[in-house]
């Protein structure tokens, strides 16, 4: 089944550690996204990629960091730069042009211990 | 001032009522948008896409946008415990475009 597969589920880091969230997807899509989702904020853009080896900041870049050295693969690192990390992330990903919204993943819970 | 608002609720209705959700906008220059479903600790799915003004009509689902007003909305009627879940709203200016702005979320208990 095509899809995006997200890793870990859940994620504690602590306090000054780097952390690297996984992103894939196997349905030949162009352009992938990274967004951040707190309570009673909605979504909120962080990276996106329309194709290999090149990205672009969204909103809320700061103390975050992608690669996309594969079609198939979107990273994403969170840095100790980041500072207030604890959040639920989403991956998502769409056809370029002429796509009819996104395809999300899961979503991976960070929490900062 | 918000690009997109929208009322995060709660809200709470009983099986069977008609729900109104519903998101406006500043920004006139979207023309695409799009609601999505998120049930508890997953990813959004897509429900409905409707670009311009107008209604579309998917089952029990119908997405009304008025560009006049700025203003979009997404009617379940029949409602069942299982579209229990949080709506999200979604425009953007672009088809396929890179920057969705996304409303804040609506949380909506159908209660059976």
């Amino acid at each position: 089944d095509g899809g995006i597969t997200q890793s870990p589920k859940y994620l504690f880091r602590k306090e000054g550690q780097n952390v690297t969230l996984s992103c894939e997807q196997n349905l030949n899509h162009d352009a992938m996204y990274w967004y951040r989702q707190d309570p009673g904020q909605g979504l909120r853009l962080i990276y996106y990629s329309q194709i290999v080896n090149d990205f672009q900041k969204g909103d809320i870049a700061e103390g975050y960091s992608v690669s996309r050295e594969k079609k198939e693969s979107f990273p994403l690192t969170v840095t100790s730069a980041q500072k207030n990390p604890t959040a639920f992330y989403l991956c998502a990903s769409s056809f370029l042009p002429g796509d009819y919204g996104y395809t999300f993943g899961s979503g991976t819970r960070l929490t900062v211990v | 001032q918000k690009e997109v608002e929208q009322d995060p609720g709660p809200l709470s209705v009983p099986e069977g009522a008609i729900v109104s959700l519903n998101c406006t906008y500043s920004n006139s220059a979207f023309q695409y948008f799009m609601w999505y479903r998120q049930y508890s600790r997953k990813g959004p799915e897509l429900l409905m896409y409707t670009y311009s003004s107008g209604n579309k009509e998917d089952g029990r689902f119908t997405a009304q946008v008025d560009k006049s007003s700025k203003y979009i909305s997404l009617f379940i009627r029949d409602s069942q415990p299982s579209d229990s879940a949080t709506y999200l709203c979604a425009m953007s200016q672009i088809q396929g475009a890179q920057k969705l702005v996304f409303g804040q979320g609506t949380r909506l208990t159908i209660n059976p």
